[in-house]
């Protein structure tokens, strides 16, 4: 069974601290791992598709990587803006995602 | 270009009562999933449908949940006799085709039960 584990649960950082989120996955065929973040009372959004090892994707103060066994999330001198709670998923079929847990993330001005 | 649209945000239901959950997909979208977030816990499938077809139901309780998805209108998700464990939020989602991927969430329906 596909399964997806993401630490830490929970991160503080002070405004500029960078630091990085790990999602650990375990799946029987790659179809990508997907990174979501979600805001308090909202819907996840959107950030960034990794079909293979090696790739990296950025965007803004964030960088995707992805290994065989893993993705991390790379946050780059952070704002208080950047907190939320990021997701990982993986697609055991084409038609749903298993998600991780979460990262629950504050940026302290 | 209104995006994934959830009604109501929050339900308050007391128990035995039925909730009904509304989504609107995005315009052009075909595809509809439904996820549930109980507290403390990640994002948990539930069901895929396209118009007027489940296609993936696997992930739905087997009793007292329904899902649906007609030709016209938003899709439905069914709560008959809801129980407290029921309470969580809701998400939808929707793609234009099979999810390719990264497909877009709705803001969620919050149900309460009492």
């Amino acid at each position: 069974e596909d399964q997806v584990t993401q630490s830490p649960e929970a991160l503080r950082l002070q405004e500029g601290e960078s630091s990085s989120l790990n999602c650990s996955y375990t799946v029987s065929g790659l179809r990508g791992l997907f990174w979501y973040r979600q805001d308090p009372g909202k819907g996840p959004e959107f950030l960034f598709t990794l079909y293979s090892a090696g790739e990296e994707k950025e965007k803004e103060r964030l960088k995707a990587t992805l290994t065989k066994k893993e993705s991390f999330l790379h946050i780059t001198a952070p704002k208080p803006e950047d907190s939320a709670t990021y997701l990982c998923a993986v697609p055991p079929t084409d038609q749903k995602l298993v998600f991780g847990q979460g990262t629950r993330l504050t940026i302290n001005p | 270009n209104a995006g994934v649209m959830q009604n109501p945000r929050h339900l308050v239901r007391r128990r035995g009562q039925e909730a009904r959950l509304r989504c609107s997909p995005m315009k052009g979208h075909s595809h509809v999933y439904w996820y549930r977030q109980l507290p403390e816990e990640g994002l948990k499938f539930m069901v895929y449908l396209q118009k007027e077809n489940i296609i993936d139901e696997s992930g739905m309780p087997k009793e007292r949940f329904s899902a649906e998805f007609p030709k016209e209108g938003p899709s439905i998700l069914r709560i008959q006799q809801v129980v407290r464990g029921d309470s969580a939020a809701y998400f939808c989602a929707s793609s234009r085709d099979t999810p390719n991927y990264g497909y877009t969430f709705g803001s969620g329906t919050r149900l309460t039960v009492v």
